[in-house]
């Protein structure tokens, strides 16, 4: 049961244009989402998140959408470069109490050309 | 900047064995984590941690895994019995706060096993 699906298992961008990685979720109940890249032979790395009651979340060059009604998310590079080249995680869990576990999806592969 | 760590890299071990994944959290961290990441799969949630006992597991977290903090600075994952489908991943994680928008996990590097 995939309650965090990312559909494109990989993505290549031009060095300097827009990536945009997608990310669905299913459970209602999530309330809290996350982004995460992760190197070859390296832990994932925290990168943005986003609360329900957002919209939008803006770091640097990093944006993060969300739809609640669609349930769906979307992360923005803007402008690509060559060391954004990573696998891409979504993750999301909910803001209740205890330490609340993560729930994955697959990945992105995303590689920047130059 | 402090970091998750784990020990070893990789495990390479027999069907049957037992492991102990070694991982030390970041020093001022209460909550931690265990998941891991089966060849081409998804990181999954294996359990939670805080307070000297476990917080949440997954149905993945049998019987076969323990989880122990032996001092104040180690957290281990041990498989007592290992199976082919062990082989994965391992990645351990930690968080200052266990709710909230400030829970954010910070991962270690994962420890391959290789169970043979």
């Amino acid at each position: 049961d995939q309650q965090v699906k990312q559909n494109s298992p990989s993505l290549s961008v031009q060095e300097g244009r827009i990536s945009i990685l997608n990310c669905d979720y299913t459970n209602s109940m999530f309330d809290y989402f996350l982004w995460y890249k992760k190197y070859p032979a390296e832990g994932p790395t925290f990168l943005i998140s986003i609360s329900s009651i957002k919209d939008k979340n803006e770091d640097g060059r990093f944006t993060v959408f969300l739809n609640k009604s669609a349930k769906h998310l979307s992360l923005h590079i803007v402008p690509s470069q060559p060391g954004d080249s990573a696998v891409y995680f979504c993750a999301a869990r909910y803001l209740d109490s205890g330490n609340t576990p993560l729930v994955f999806g697959k990945g992105t592969r995303l590689s920047v050309i130059a | 900047e402090p970091e998750v760590t784990q020990t070893p890299s990789h495990q390479v071990t027999q069907m049957g064995q037992e492991v102990i994944l070694r991982c030390v959290p970041i020093s001022n961290h209460l909550y931690f984590y265990w998941y891991r990441q089966i060849l081409g799969q998804k990181v999954e949630f294996l359990v939670s941690f805080y307070n000297n006992e476990i917080s949440e597991k997954s149905e993945i977290f049998d019987d076969q895994f323990s989880v122990e903090r032996p001092d104040g600075s180690n957290f281990t994952l041990k498989i007592r019995s290992t199976k082919l489908e062990d082989s994965a991943m391992y990645f351990c994680a930690s968080s200052e706060v266990g709710t909230g928008s400030d829970n954010e996990q910070f991962f270690g590097p994962g420890t391959r096993l290789t169970v043979l």
